[in-house]
């Protein structure tokens, strides 16, 4: 069955340190995965998906097939990056676009 | 600005008395879905219609219900909702125009008393 596991419920650091969100996925096919954040009081919104290979905000991420990871990277975090992370995985790839999210990663950027 | 819209924001609801949840858009977007997120859990999704063809997921229990009249509206009917339906319900619009990108609005908090 398809999954998405986001290991860390909370991740917590410093202002100008790494940041790395955890996902990992369960698909036996090609999967398309995203990352999407939630800021307070706002809605859930695309970060980035895999298959465009961008840097949205300072944020990367790269596709691991051999892992089947899909970790989201920022090299010097800002308070500003404190919010909801989802990780979802898109199994009809290039159809209709049905996510099945990761329990969601809280990232805490203390100042 | 084109959004999605959804309304009420906050709906409290008695036990196994019908509730009506709506959401509305102006992306003119062909795929509209409707997710349930419960408190600390991932959304999931429930069911969505491409165009005007509905798509249930398996394990949708019957007791959710969708109806789409047109391409700017889709409601979620809960016909007989028990104290496990409380929850963040979200709907997501999408289209092939834009790579199938999930636009989702605000969310309604279903509390059931």
């Amino acid at each position: 069955a398809q999954r998405v596991t986001q290991p860390e419920k909370l991740l917590s650091v410093f202002k100008g340190a790494p940041v790395e969100l955890k996902c990992n996925y369960s698909y036996s096919g090609s999967p398309e995965l995203f990352w999407y954040v939630q800021y307070s009081r706002q809605r859930l919104q695309l970060l980035l998906r895999h298959i465009s290979r961008e840097s949205i905000k300072g944020f990367t991420a790269d596709l691991n097939k051999g892992e089947t990871s899909f970790h989201l990277k920022k090299p010097f975090a800002q308070e500003e990056d404190s919010a909801m992370y989802y990780c979802a995985l898109s199994f009809t790839y290039g159809s209709q676009g049905n996510l099945i999210f990761g329990k969601g990663t809280k990232l805490s950027v203390k100042p | 600005d084109a959004m999605v819209i959804q309304n009420p924001r906050y709906q409290v609801t008695q036990f196994g008395k019908p509730v009506t949840l709506s959401c509305s858009q102006t992306l003119n977007h062909n795929v509209m879905y409707w997710y349930q997120q419960k408190s600390s859990q991932a959304p999931k999704l429930l069911f969505h219609y491409y165009d005007k063809d509905f798509n249930n997921e398996a394990d949708t229990p019957d007791n959710f219900q969708s109806r789409r009249p047109n391409t700017s509206f889709c409601f979620l009917d809960i016909r007989s909702p028990g104290l496990g339906d409380a929850a963040m319900y979200l709907c997501a619009t999408s289209s092939h125009r834009e790579s199938y990108e999930q636009y989702f609005g605000p969310g309604t908090r279903l509390t059931v008393t």
